[in-house]
């Protein structure tokens, strides 16, 4: 399996525009977080999936930001419009979620997003 | 949500001696999972060691063990035999449905 693959890699875009991320997670895998890390504050959750369905996102800082699974292994994380404060690089993990609990999370390589 | 806290923001190490990394972190959950990710300066997020609740046992993977006192709410990391290579942040985690992370250590292994 090739992991988790997150593209872009790296995204410049100018305050205003719209800028989706995109996750694929491991094959098998029912469980997706998505991840803002920035040097002021840390590691943020920000929206978690179990089997497609959004469980908690309360993370999610501003109406601004949305995230999708439109399918079992695929998921999107937009941001509309986009402002210079979101800055920062964007994980995605996946993980298998059963009754008993997750597996450990395994990480994409992340989007390093600037808004100019 | 649960918090996990990292008291030490920067530590380092000899290469070939031992450090030691804390965590504690706060729940009222009986049975969870915690672990330690390491984040070189490549960015990746690279998984180190497991730790299930309800394992009395410390969890090893040969050079990197923990020390999990589940009634203290601690999970420490002990790197022994320290290696250049080692020289990253590193992040315990506390996973029961979702997981969450403390502020990290930057630990720096000098030659």
């Amino acid at each position: 399996d090739a992991g988790v693959i997150q593209s872009p890699r790296h995204e410049v875009t100018e305050m205003g525009q719209e800028v989706t991320l995109r996750c694929k997670l491991i094959s098998g895998h029912n469980s997706l977080f998505w991840y803002r890390q920035t040097m002021m504050r840390g590691l943020e959750l920000l929206i978690y999936f179990n089997n497609n369905v959004p469980i908690d996102d309360s993370g999610m800082p501003e109406d601004r930001f949305s995230a999708k699974m439109p399918n079992a292994s695929f998921s999107t994380l937009k941001i509309q419009p986009s402002e210079p404060r979101d800055s920062a690089v964007y994980f995605c993990a996946s993980s298998l979620w059963r009754q008993q609990g997750n597996t450990e999370a395994f990480f994409g390589q992340g989007t390093r997003l600037t808004v100019v | 949500a649960q918090t996990v806290t990292q008291s030490q923001p920067e530590m380092s190490v000899q290469e070939a001696e031992t450090v030691t990394l804390s965590c504690t972190y706060d729940t009222s959950e009986n049975n969870y999972y915690l672990f330690w990710y390491k984040q070189p300066p490549s960015r990746q997020m690279i998984l180190v060691i497991r730790q299930e609740a309800y394992k009395q046992q410390n969890a090893t993977e040969n050079r990197f063990s923990v020390n999990f006192q589940k009634a203290a709410k601690s999970f420490s990391l002990k790197i022994s035999d320290s290696q250049l290579g080692d020289t990253a942040m590193y992040f315990c985690a506390f996973m029961k449905g979702d997981m969450r992370f403390g502020a990290g250590t930057r630990l720096t292994v000098k030659p």
